[in-house]
């Protein structure tokens, strides 16, 4: 199975509002990734979480918080976003450092709109 | 920095045609170049992985071929069908645990 999950699918909220976002994975993978796609943009890499560790983080605004509760699960939190943060948030799973290929196995995404 | 560029940005062909996408890359560094294809708002399915010790690797009509000296990487796609409308992206990993993606190709195959 080859399968990564992520709830919702879609999330309207506002400026005020506390929201989170979940991914899942039954792989065994070791490394999960948040991502942010703008319309006809190619994914930018927003988080990377290592055995559980952030590992890297490309200078993402505080509004975004990630979380690694276990090895199968990785949550973002969101908070006071602003309009130009819709966009749709790809989750990413692979194997894990030292274990090649490395392949990134992508969830279906959530479509976030901030009003 | 890593620079990974798609050509054409876009492509629009009848079905049947033999097609040829191109990504080219600036830094020659890398440890794997990966495939994949996306659907209009939905997520990434990889099609083809292939490491920087490989020339090329196969799955049915989709042939990707590396030639990690000269910094390009071909996706080769055999006998288009209108399923395979949608647009395709190349990533290539250095040795960080991170992704560079490519421009993109949007696809468009008619019948």
């Amino acid at each position: 199975d080859t399968e990564v999950t992520q709830t919702p699918k879609h999330l309207v909220m506002g400026m005020t509002n506390k929201k989170s976002l979940k991914c899942e994975q039954h792989m065994g993978h070791r490394a999960m990734y948040w991502y942010k796609q703008k319309a006809k943009k190619p994914p930018e890499l927003m988080f990377v979480y290592s055995y559980e560790k952030l590992s890297i983080n490309e200078s993402v605004p505080s509004r975004f918080s990630p979380e690694c509760p276990n090895s199968s699960l990785l949550n973002l939190h969101l908070h006071a976003l602003q309009p130009e943060d819709s966009a749709l948030y790809l989750c990413a799973s692979s194997q894990g450092p030292g274990t090649p290929p490395y392949e990134q196995y992508f969830g279906p995404g959530t479509r976030l709109t901030v009003t | 920095k890593q620079e990974v560029t798609q050509i054409p940005a876009a492509l629009s062909v009848p079905e049947g045609e033999n097609l040829v996408l191109n990504c080219s890359f600036t830094d020659s560094a890398i440890y794997n170049l990966q495939w994949f294809r996306q659907d209009p708002g939905k997520g990434l399915t990889s099609l083809l992985l292939i490491q920087s010790s490989q020339r090329e690797q196969t799955s049915g009509r989709l042939n990707a071929s590396l030639d990690k000296s000269s910094g390009r990487s071909t996706l080769y796609i055999a006998a288009s069908q209108p399923g395979d409308s949608a647009t395709y992206l190349c990533a290539v990993r250095q040795d960080t645990d991170k992704l560079i993606f490519g421009t993109g190709t949007r696809l468009q195959v008619f019948p």
